[in-house]
């Protein structure tokens, strides 16, 4: 059975670079699945951030495009979202989790870490 | 950018039949799928490509998707189905959600 465990900093000072990385177990990241990062703001909805397919093609929200970077690595078995120059909007539990090929719905979800920005 | 949009809140009494709505343009040409969240845990999906539901959960569950609207029924609700309830379509390399409805059971 698949899981997957986000870690990273808990805090990130305004305009610094957020990083979080994905570690998967029980399945191998060469798969035929999209791995992704979605984030919750508190009390608010899901905001889907971007996805990564094993051959490194990668699929990004347009309204965050121009500040994210999701890289995979399969000799861990891990996969890693970069977001850069954070404000206070970007406070949010962010979850990673694996999307379905032929779906396209996240059918396993980490357990969500709370990332809040400020200085 | 696509998008997609739902009620912010549902009541409905123990034992009767409640149903979200999500709506967006031609939604009934896109997958869409629904995940349900309780407070402090992650996501849960309970319906992919419109209408399937994944093992484990109650047939209870069920989806619906067609012109601009997907809906999600859960027949006989029980105390436990209060959750918040999130939709999602996918759309030409965008996966989108949207922002969710809060399900009560009274």
């Amino acid at each position: 059975q698949v899981q997957l465990q986000e870690s990273g900093p808990g805090l990130v000072k305004p305009s610094e670079t957020l990083s979080l990385t994905c570690t998967v177990s029980g399945y191998s990241l060469s798969s035929h699945y999209y791995w992704g990062w979605i984030r919750q703001p508190p009390g608010k909805g899901l905001e889907w951030i971007g996805n990564i397919y094993h051959s490194g093609s990668t699929y990004y929200n347009p309204s965050l495009k121009s500040r994210v970077t999701v890289s995979v690595d399969m000799s861990k078995n891990q996969f890693s979202l970069k977001l850069s120059s954070v404000t206070a909007a970007d406070t949010a539990v962010y979850y990673c989790a694996r999307a379905s090929l032929e779906y396209l719905s996240f059918d396993s979800w980490g357990q969500g870490t709370l990332v809040t920005v400020s200085s | 950018s696509y998008e997609v949009t739902q009620p912010p809140s549902v009541s409905v009494s123990p034992g009767q039949t409640a149903t979200i709505t999500c709506s967006g343009d031609k939604l009934g040409d896109k997958n869409t799928c629904w995940y349900q969240q309780k407070p402090g845990r992650s996501p849960v999906l309970v319906i992919y490509e419109d209408d399937k539901r994944p093992s484990g959960i109650p047939e209870r569950f069920s989806g619906s998707n067609s012109g601009n609207t997907a809906t999600l029924t859960i027949s006989e609700t029980q105390a436990m189905d209060e959750a918040d309830y999130h939709c999602q379509a996918w759309d030409t390399t965008s996966w989108v959600f949207g922002g969710g409805t809060k399900l009560t059971v009274l």
